[in-house]
């Protein structure tokens, strides 16, 4: 079992829509989740990060941190072509400052 | 502008040759890491150190090499012993070592074989 696992996709959705991304996470003592969008050829770039149970808000983004499940999600909301890129999930592992990062999964926003 | 610079963008080794992957951060970081990243593998940290002269290795260090003699630069080396050294590698920094710190990376460095 992979200790971050995303769904490579792609996913779809029409531009306006709500994107719904998921990661599932192994390690119980993982305690920060971040996302990072990575456009195709280019270097991750941070987009949100979460510690604490429940929803946190950033303008067109929501993280969402369950972990009694073991789950983070981001949810994009309205929709744009400019979102089309790879969504990488990471956590860090345990007290050890190490990020882990799932394989991603590419978004694709058809206008 | 703060910020990670990588160079070159692209490098080409030949066989039998190291090569060295500069990294120099102006953001005052104490952590700085190295990854790599192949197709649909994600990323895998290969060294990383939180405070200078002083580095450890990661998951995958096995035919490479790093050195944090100044607190801006982190270079790495890819060794001959490295056997399949193609792939894009990205070098990140972070605020120091205690946890919940986000990562932010540098645009990349490409190598690839001769």
């Amino acid at each position: 079992q992979k200790e971050v696992e995303q769904n490579s996709g792609p996913l779809s959705v029409p531009e306006g829509a709500i994107a719904s991304l998921n990661c599932t996470y192994s390690d119980r003592g993982s305690q920060s989740f971040f996302w990072y969008r990575q456009y195709s050829g280019k270097s991750p770039e941070l987009i949100m990060f979460i510690y604490s149970n429940g929803d946190k808000e950033d303008g067109r983004f929501t993280a969402q941190l369950n972990k009694a499940s073991q789950y983070v999600s981001l949810l994009i909301r309205d929709s744009q072509p400019s979102d089309s890129a790879t969504y990488l999930c990471a956590a860090m592992r345990g007290a050890t400052n190490k990020l882990i990062f799932g394989t991603g999964t590419l978004l694709a926003v058809q206008p | 502008d703060g910020g990670i610079t990588q160079s070159p963008k692209y490098l080409f080794r030949k066989e039998g040759q190291n090569v060295t992957l500069s990294c120099e951060q102006n953001l005052n970081h104490d952590a700085m890491y190295w990854y790599r990243q192949d197709p649909g593998q994600g990323l895998r940290l290969i060294y990383y150190s939180h405070i200078v002269n002083d580095f450890q290795k990661g998951d995958i260090a096995e035919g490479y090499s790093v050195s944090r003699e100044k607190k801006e630069s982190f270079p790495l080396t890819v060794t001959s012993a490295q056997k399949n050294p193609t792939a894009f590698y990205l070098c990140a920094s972070s605020i120091g070592q205690l946890d919940n710190q986000p990562q932010h990376f540098g645009d990349g460095t490409r190598l690839s074989i001769l």
